[in-house]
């Protein structure tokens, strides 16, 4: 696709229940990020892939948290037994390859809403 | 460990005045520096970013940012402030080890008065 395309764009979930978010990255992008935006703590990292293996799964906040990712494109992430702390907008990124000077492309994020 | 700091959570310009958004950061070896944009409810774009070479960079919609080694700042800058210029800023530097994880500012709000 010509962007990073992410689903559902908004998510309204009862506390307790899972749910799971999908980013489909720029076609041919190796790198894969996901980072968590919420009032007060600004952007956090939260994972990252290289092609299908996660080297780095460090922000990820507790093992209520998941992902995967596919066929070196389409990434899920997965909150089991949702709390209302995991309100947030999440957003997913994809770059050409992993290093620190290229460039990430972002798309317009999930807004998870726990009631 | 690397750290980014964004000083002032909101700024407010004129239109047609000078926009002046800081940003300092902390990092052991020389960074990669970035600023991204961040229009309501859509992703972060990025505006321009610094990995070697010539210190003053040139961005989209006319922003620029120097980077500075010895103030440890990457300040962005734009002469002439316009309207459709009001969203969310965020600086953010590399994280050492080449794996492409930003470590963001907390985000400065710029509003652009008539």
């Amino acid at each position: 696709g010509a962007g990073v395309s992410q689903s559902p764009s908004n998510k309204v979930t009862e506390k307790g229940k899972d749910v799971e978010l999908r980013c489909d990255p720029i076609s041919g992008h190796t790198a894969l990020y996901w980072y968590r935006q919420s009032l007060g703590q600004g952007l956090e990292f939260l994972i990252y892939f290289q092609g299908n293996s996660a080297p780095d799964k460090s922000g990820l906040p507790s093992d209520r948290f998941s992902a995967e990712r596919t066929g070196g494109s389409v990434s899920t992430l997965t909150i089991q037994r949702t709390q209302q702390e995991d309100s947030a907008v999440y957003l997913c990124a994809s770059s050409l390859v992993a290093g620190g000077h290229t460039e990430a492309f972002f798309g317009q994020g999930t807004r998870l809403t726990v009631v | 460990a690397q750290s980014v700091t964004q000083l002032g959570s909101h700024v407010s310009v004129s239109e047609g005045a000078l926009v002046l958004l800081r940003c300092n950061y902390s990092s052991s070896v020389p960074p990669y520096l970035f600023w991204y944009v961040q229009y309501p409810n859509q992703g972060l774009q990025l505006l321009l970013k610094y990995t070697t070479g010539a210190t003053l960079v040139k961005g989209i919609n006319g922003f620029e940012a120097e980077f500075k080694k010895s103030e440890t700042s990457f300040h962005l800058t734009k002469p002439s402030a316009h309207m459709s210029d009001a969203a969310e800023y965020f600086c953010a530097v590399s994280e050492i080890g080449n794996t492409g994880k930003l470590i963001f500012g907390q985000g400065t709000t710029l509003q652009v008065k008539p």
